[in-house]
């Protein structure tokens, strides 16, 4: 089983619909929660930032972490084409030094 | 300007060869990493350094060499250029840890081509 496991996508969705991007993991040390966004030949810039469980929100983005299930989400609400790139989500022990990538879901939003 | 900067952005080569990709950040950053990303997109680690100290080095074929002059630059040295090693290199840095996870600022990505 790998460390975090994502689906790779792709998805696609209508502009204006609600996406739910979803990782798993197996290492429960894991405490910090992470979702990159990933534009095509970019390289990846930080979304969102949770430390263990809970949720977080910030505009039309909500990442919620439940650490009982090791299951992390993203919400986008109100989906725009400016949206469509890879999503990755990304853990971290305390004092860890290395980042576990998911290998990232492809979502395309079209208008 | 650019918080973390690689060159080059793309580099196409013969097998055989060997090449260097420069990184440098100005964020005044502890720590600076190298990432391989394949066709799939799938983000893996291959070093990581400390203040010019190796802190991670993952299961990378020891053609890959990593050099730190200095704390603000992370430079990769790979010999005898295989196929396989076709991929995007990113660049990243991120601030020494405190109480705990902080955010990784990534470098535009390398884009390394074999042929």
């Amino acid at each position: 089983q790998k460390e975090v496991e994502q689906d790779p996508g792709p998805l696609s969705v209508p502009e204006g619909a609600i996406v739910s991007l979803n990782c798993t993991y197996s290492n429960s040390a894991f405490q910090y929660f992470m979702w990159y966004r990933q534009y095509s030949r970019k390289g990846p810039e930080l979304l969102m930032y949770t430390y263990s469980s809970g949720n977080k929100e910030d505009g039309r983005f909500t990442a919620q972490v439940d650490k009982s299930s090791k299951y992390i989400s993203l919400f986008i609400r109100d989906s725009q084409p400016s949206d469509s790139a890879t999503y990755l989500c990304a853990m971290s022990v305390p004092a860890g030094q290395n980042f576990v990538f998911g290998p990232g879901t492809r979502l395309s939003v079209l208008p | 300007d650019t918080a973390v900067s690689q060159t080059p952005k793309y580099l196409v080569t013969q097998m055989g060869n060997d090449k260097s990709i420069k990184c440098e950040q100005n964020l005044g950053h502890d720590t600076m990493y190298w990432y391989k990303q394949d066709s799939k997109k799938f983000l893996k680690i291959m070093f990581s350094y400390n203040n010019k100290e190796l802190i991670i080095n993952e299961t990378v074929p020891n053609r890959f060499s990593p050099k730190s002059p200095d704390k603000a630059h992370l430079n990769l040295h790979i010999n005898s250029l295989e196929l396989g090693d076709s991929a995007v290199y990113f660049c990243a840095s991120r601030p020494q840890q405190r109480a705990g996870g902080t955010e990784a600022f990534f470098g535009q990505g390398t884009r390394l081509t074999v042929v």
